[in-house]
C-alpha cells in the first residue's frame, strides 16, 4: 500500500535550467511534508519542509509546492547544478506515521 | 557533533545465517527509527522506539526480523535465519522530538545475503 508516490524514477535535466519533482500522496491525515536528499553510499539528509497549512516554502534555489486538494507536492530547484545530482525522497508525515516515496533519481547535465 | 552511526557498512553473509545491524543514535534523541531500502518500495518503515520502547513494527516483514534497543544510546536490527530477499540497503534514523518532523539518517548498512 504505497500512500505515497513518486512516478518518475529518474529526471535528467540540463545545469542551470529547472528540476522539477513530483510527489502524489493518498491519505488526507498527512499534514507535514518533507524532502530528502541522498548521494550514493550516504543515508538521506533533509532538504525541506512544508506543513499543509502553507501552499509554498523556499529556501534558496529550492522551493515546495503543496496542492491540497490534489494531494500533490513538488520540489522545484532552480537554478539546477551538477551537484544536485541525487536521489530524492519525499515524505509524509502526520497522525504519528511518516511515508517515504521511492524516491526520484535527478542527474544534472553539464 | 556526531551524527547516527551504523554498523557494518557492509555484510555479505549466506542464506540461513543471522545477520545484526547495529546502530548508535544522536544522543538526546528520543526516537530510533530502522528503514529499509530496497528498489522497488523506496524507503520501508520496519519500527520505531520512543524512549528505547518500541512503538510500531508493523512493517518488520516477518518474525525472523527483531529490534531491541536495550539503551538510548544503542539499538540492533537481527535477522534470523537471513534469506537473499532480505538483501537490501538498512538505515537508522533518529529525531529529536517527534515522529513526523525532521528525521537524521546513519550512513546505512548495505546486507546481501547469497
Amino acid at each position: 500500500d504505497q500512500q505515497v508516490k513518486q512516478n518518475s524514477p529518474s529526471l535528467s535535466v540540463q545545469e542551470g535550467r529547472i528540476s522539477i519533482l513530483n510527489c502524489d500522496y493518498t491519505n488526507s491525515m498527512f499534514d507535514y511534508f518533507l524532502w530528502y536528499k541522498k548521494y550514493p553510499a550516504e543515508g538521506p539528509t533533509f532538504l525541506i519542509s512544508i506543513s499543509s497549512i502553507k501552499d509554498k516554502n523556499e529556501d534558496g534555489r529550492f522551493t515546495v509546492f503543496l496542492n491540497k486538494s490534489a494531494k500533490h507536492l513538488s520540489l522545484h530547484i532552480v537554478p539546477s547544478q551538477p551537484g544536485d545530482s541525487a536521489v530524492y525522497f519525499c515524505a509524509a508525515s502526520g497522525h504519528n506515521d511518516m511515508r517515504f516515496g521511492a524516491g526520484t533519481r535527478l542527474t544534472v547535465k553539464p | 557533533d556526531a551524527g547516527v552511526i551504523q554498523s557494518p557498512r557492509h555484510e555479505v553473509t549466506e542464506m540461513g545465517q543471522e545477520v545484526t545491524l547495529r546502530c548508535k543514535p544522536i544522543s538526546g534523541h528520543d526516537y530510533l527509527f530502522w528503514y529499509r531500502q530496497t528498489m522497488m518500495r523506496g524507503l520501508e518503515l520496519l519500527i520505531y522506539f520512543n524512549n528505547n520502547v518500541p512503538i510500531d513494527d508493523s512493517g518488520m516483514p516477518e518474525d525472523r526480523f527483531s529490534a531491541k534497543m536495550p539503551n538510548a544510546s544503542f539499538s540492533t536490527l537481527k535477522i534470523q535465519p537471513s534469506e537473499p530477499r532480505d538483501s537490501a540497503v538498512y538505515f537508522c534514523a533518529s529525531s529529536a522530538r517527534t515522529v513526523t518532523g525532521e528525521l537524521f539518517f546513519g550512513e546505512g548498512s548495505r546486507l546481501t545475503v547469497l
